[in-house]
């Protein structure tokens, strides 16, 4: 079964450390995207990434990080520098970022920091 | 700016219709996505609309008008297990997905 994985589905961590959230797909989608989901507001881009090795900031990508090495991994770091990183983290792919194609998500992390 | 509106939440009765709307100010518009989001899940894909008018699948229709910057989400004959919520994200001229917040349904008995 083709899909996105994301793990774990919760995650505690103490302010101050950076954590990494894991992202996999098995879709060979080219295109792979990370969103913040807050209550009461819409979806935020991170961080996207269109092709291996490459990656383009979203509208609040500020105090994170990401990796693109691999077709199927697009690993996110949230660093100490991100001022409110309690959130839901949502992963998603498309077959291609430049053209117009329905966004495969993953389960989420949520993530709260203390 | 860009800009998408939807009503934060909704009640309607099992067995019936309910028309959920959406605004959007997008800079371009490259098409009209709707999804749904169980809490505390994934969204899912239920339609994209990138032409003016109706397009049904099933109990769901959705649709949209470029001149007006609206679209809606049509469901009948309501389940429970429609109790979600409802995103309407726009394609922009950069290819970029603008969602709204989402309108959460609730559906009573």
């Amino acid at each position: 079964d083709g899909g996105i994985t994301q793990s774990p589905k919760y995650l505690f961590r103490k302010e101050g450390q950076n954590v990494t959230l894991s992202c996999e797909q098995n879709l060979n989608h080219d295109a792979m995207y990370w969103y913040r989901q807050d209550p009461g507001q819409g979806l935020r881009l991170i961080y996207y990434s269109q092709i291996v090795n490459d990656f383009q900031k979203g509208d609040i990508a500020e105090g994170y990080s990401v990796s693109r090495e691999k077709k199927e991994s697009f690993p996110l770091t949230v660093t100490s520098a991100q001022k409110n990183p309690t959130a839901f983290y949502l992963c998603a792919s498309s077959i291609q970022g430049d053209q117009i194609y329905e966004q495969y998500f993953g389960p989420g992390t949520r993530l709260t920091v203390t | 700016g860009q800009n998408i509106d939807q009503p934060t939440e909704m009640t309607a009765t099992e067995g019936a219709i309910v028309q959920i709307n959406c605004t959007y100010q997008t800079s371009g518009f490259n098409g009209l996505f709707w999804y749904q989001q169980h809490a505390g899940e994934a969204p899912t894909f239920l339609s994209y609309n990138v032409l003016d008018g109706l397009e049904e699948k099933g109990r769901f229709s959705s649709f949209l008008s470029r001149s007006k910057g609206y679209s809606y989400l049509l469901l009948k004959e309501l389940q429970m297990k429609d109790s979600a919520s409802y995103l309407c994200a726009v394609t922009d001229s950069n290819y970029q997905l603008i969602w709204g917040a989402g309108t959460k349904l609730i559906i009573k008995p």
